[in-house]
């Protein structure tokens, strides 16, 4: 069975560009997390997804970040006009259901130049 | 508010025990996590508790008293290939997880 599965694993881009990280979840999944990790930091949670529902919302910045989980294909995340700051690992998890185990994708590695 | 601590760097010998520690407070609680992270790499799941108790799992045993807020996770048989961060989280009612800053423990030969 895949897992968790990211891409890019690796991405840069310049100040101002946009930025599309892509999460298919572990087959079976309808639950999507995720998680932003600065440079020595802990996990901290950004959004939790549904099949085309945005549960919670509230780790997201107000502003340039967004996320959806279509119906079909993969669950994505997107920040617009990237900044220095947003340089990260986002990782992406998938549960079966709400409070349950949740696992982890490989990450995208995010640089901003 | 939501807090959650755990040492920040610990050290241990190969094939010794060590125990990390995990304190918390958060507004709403649905069980704790741990999880392993190796530099670079991904979470993977440890072990999950929602009742108080241990609970046990080949070297890994994880304890918790929600009385206390608190929770530990016990390495036995130490192994150099231990030598990662280990992420304390708990799982809210809505069931994102609020993680600790994690403890690098780094074992010795």
């Amino acid at each position: 069975n895949a897992g968790v599965m990211q891409n890019p694993r690796h991405l840069v881009r310049r100040r101002g560009q946009e930025a599309r990280l892509r999460c298919s979840p572990v087959k079976g999944h309808s639950h999507v997390y995720w998680y932003r990790q600065l440079p020595e930091e802990g996990l901290k949670f950004m959004v939790y997804l549904q099949k085309e529902n945005i549960i919670d919302e509230s780790g997201m910045p107000k502003e340039r970040f967004s996320a959806e989980f279509p119906k079909e294909g993969p669950s994505i995340l997107r920040i617009q006009q990237v900044v220095r700051g947003d340089s990260a690992a986002y990782f992406c998890a998938s549960s079966p259901g709400v409070g349950e185990t949740q696992y982890f994708g490989p990450g995208t590695r995010l640089l901003v130049l | 508010g939501q807090n959650i601590d755990q040492p920040t760097e610990m050290t241990a010998t190969e094939g010794a025990i060590v125990q990390i520690n995990c304190t918390y407070q958060t507004s709403g609680f649905n069980g704790l996590f741990w999880y392993q992270q190796h530099a670079g790499e991904a979470p993977t799941f440890l072990s999950y508790n929602v009742l108080d108790g241990l609970e046990e799992k080949g070297r890994f045993s994880s304890f918790l008293s929600r009385s206390k807020g608190y929770s530990y996770l016990l390495l036995k048989e130490l192994q150099m290939k231990d030598s990662a961060s280990y992420l304390c989280a708990v799982i809210s009612n809505t069931g994102k997880l609020i993680f600790g800053q994690g403890t690098t423990l780094q074992v010795k030969p």
